[in-house]
């Protein structure tokens, strides 16, 4: 079946660790994006990527990073220095230039304890 | 600064009546504007989509009203049902190019009573 795979479901963090959320499509889609869900705030855009090798911020950067080293795959980083970790963030992908549906992954709850 | 606006933050309605969710958008450059519907613990689907070209956009229970001159657009969901209980999010984007990012409202929680 074709889809997003994000991984792990649900994560827990010490403070002052970095971790990994894995994102995986399978759509053939050029673009990925990176969410932050917080309660009664809606989506807020963390980072996004059109091509392989390249990837730009969005409105929510600080303490996280990316890589887009195949089409297939988005990690995101959430690193030591992002002050309020814990969340809901939600992967997603959509065609470069063929349309702007977006398709989102199951997401991954982030917990820092 | 907040580009699309979605309001009321909450709704509940009886089990056949009729839901209505509204939002309005500043960036008269946004051309795309879809809704999606977010069930507890689950990603977003999208539930249905717009563009400025047309005043209305019908799909089973769930129509979008556009207002280009208003800036806004609503969601009505026709004889709404317990299982239409979830988040709702309005969104927008900007085509031209290859930047599709949406923006998102900060949703509805719609409840139905059965």
């Amino acid at each position: 079946d074709g889809g997003i795979t994000q991984s792990p479901k649900y994560l827990f963090r010490k403070e002052g660790q970095n971790v990994t959320l894995s994102c995986e499509q399978n759509l053939n889609h050029d673009a990925m994006y990176w969410y932050r869900q917080d309660p009664g705030q809606g989506l807020r855009l963390i980072y996004y990527s059109q091509i392989v090798n390249d990837f730009q911020k969005g409105d929510i950067a600080e303490g996280y990073s990316v890589s887009r080293e195949k089409k297939e795959s988005f990690p995101l980083t959430v690193t030591s220095a992002q002050k309020n970790p814990t969340a809901f963030y939600l992967c997603a992908s959509s065609m470069r230039g063929g349309g702007p549906e977006a398709f989102f992954g199951q997401g991954t709850r982030l917990t820092v304890v | 600064q907040q580009q699309v606006k979605q309001s009321p933050q909450s709704l509940i309605v009886q089990k056949g009546g009729i839901s209505i969710i509204n939002c309005a958008y500043e960036n008269t450059a946004f051309d795309y504007f879809p809704w999606y519907q977010q069930f507890p613990g689950k990603g977003p689907a999208l539930l249905i989509a717009i563009r400025p070209d047309v005043s209305e956009k019908k799909e089973g229970r769930f129509t979008i009203s556009f207002n280009k001159s208003a800036k806004q657009f609503s969601l009505h969901i026709m004889d709404s049902q317990p299982g239409d209980s979830a988040t709702y999010f309005c969104a927008a984007s900007k085509g031209g190019g290859s930047n599709y990012k949406l923006t998102f409202g900060k949703g509805t929680l719609l409840t139905v009573n059965p």
